[in-house]
């Protein structure tokens, strides 16, 4: 139990174009859903806090209009990156908050591979 | 704010060495620490977590400790294996910090043959 999958695992794509990433908790009801972005050799860093059915939350630095996060419903929050460009190349991870026990237990997705070109 | 550090960066080590995997944060309020598993290009693997009232947990070849006076955690590996071979991260998660996890930098292990 407890698996949280993202589409696609990969994506190229030219800049300027908008590219949107899903992330699904297969076996479980998210109302809250973390994106993180990770650079090669670095840990990761948090972006937004996505609640479904309201406004994500956005780190310091993280340019809302620039990352679209929309949770419309209880098992999918999507990432989209608009306009994107070569700097916007990174490894983006969603996370889902698990709604039982007292831990606070956060699950991974797989991830995403962003190349702009 | 919250910073979570890790040491050492890049271990390499010969198969079946005891090691041991050094994180350090910074502030006392901490709920819980998690150590995670990354293997190149993939997601986060949950390794083991603990309390802020427990002193560690083990899983297996796997034990974490945690010392809040000292803001350290370490992550013991018995008898490694090339499969372990993998990144390391930790990742604190403050109270009343809206259950954001704060992570480390992580350390890439290399288990030889």
């Amino acid at each position: 139990g407890a698996v949280v999958s993202q589409h696609p695992s990969w994506v190229i794509c030219k800049s300027g174009t908008s590219v949107k990433i899903e992330c699904r908790s297969l076996d479980f009801q998210a109302t809250t859903m973390f994106w993180y972005r990770q650079f090669p050799k670095q840990s990761l860093m948090l972006m937004a806090t996505s609640n479904e059915g309201s406004k994500a939350t956005y780190e310091q630095g993280v340019e809302k209009d620039k990352f679209l996060i929309n949770h419309a419903s209880l098992t999918l929050s999507t990432l989209t990156v608009t306009s994107a460009h070569p700097e916007d190349s990174s490894f983006y991870i969603c996370s889902a908050m698990a709604p039982w026990g007292f831990q606070e237990t956060q699950y991974f997705g797989p991830g995403t591979r962003l190349l702009v070109l | 704010k919250q910073e979570v550090t890790r040491i050492p960066a890049a271990l390499s080590v010969p198969e079946g060495e005891n090691l041991v995997l050094n994180c350090s944060f910074t502030d006392s309020a901490i709920y819980n620490l998690q150590w995670f598993r990354q293997d190149p290009g993939k997601g986060l693997t949950s390794l083991l977590l603990i309390q802020s009232s427990q002193r560690e947990q083990t899983s297996g070849r796997l034990n974490a400790s945690l010392d809040k006076s000292s803001g350290r955690s370490t992550l013991y590996i018995a008898a490694s294996q090339p499969g372990d071979s993998a990144t390391y991260l930790c990742a604190g998660l403050v109270t009343g910090g809206g259950n954001k996890l704060t992570f480390g930098t992580g350390t890439q292990l290399k288990v030889e043959l």
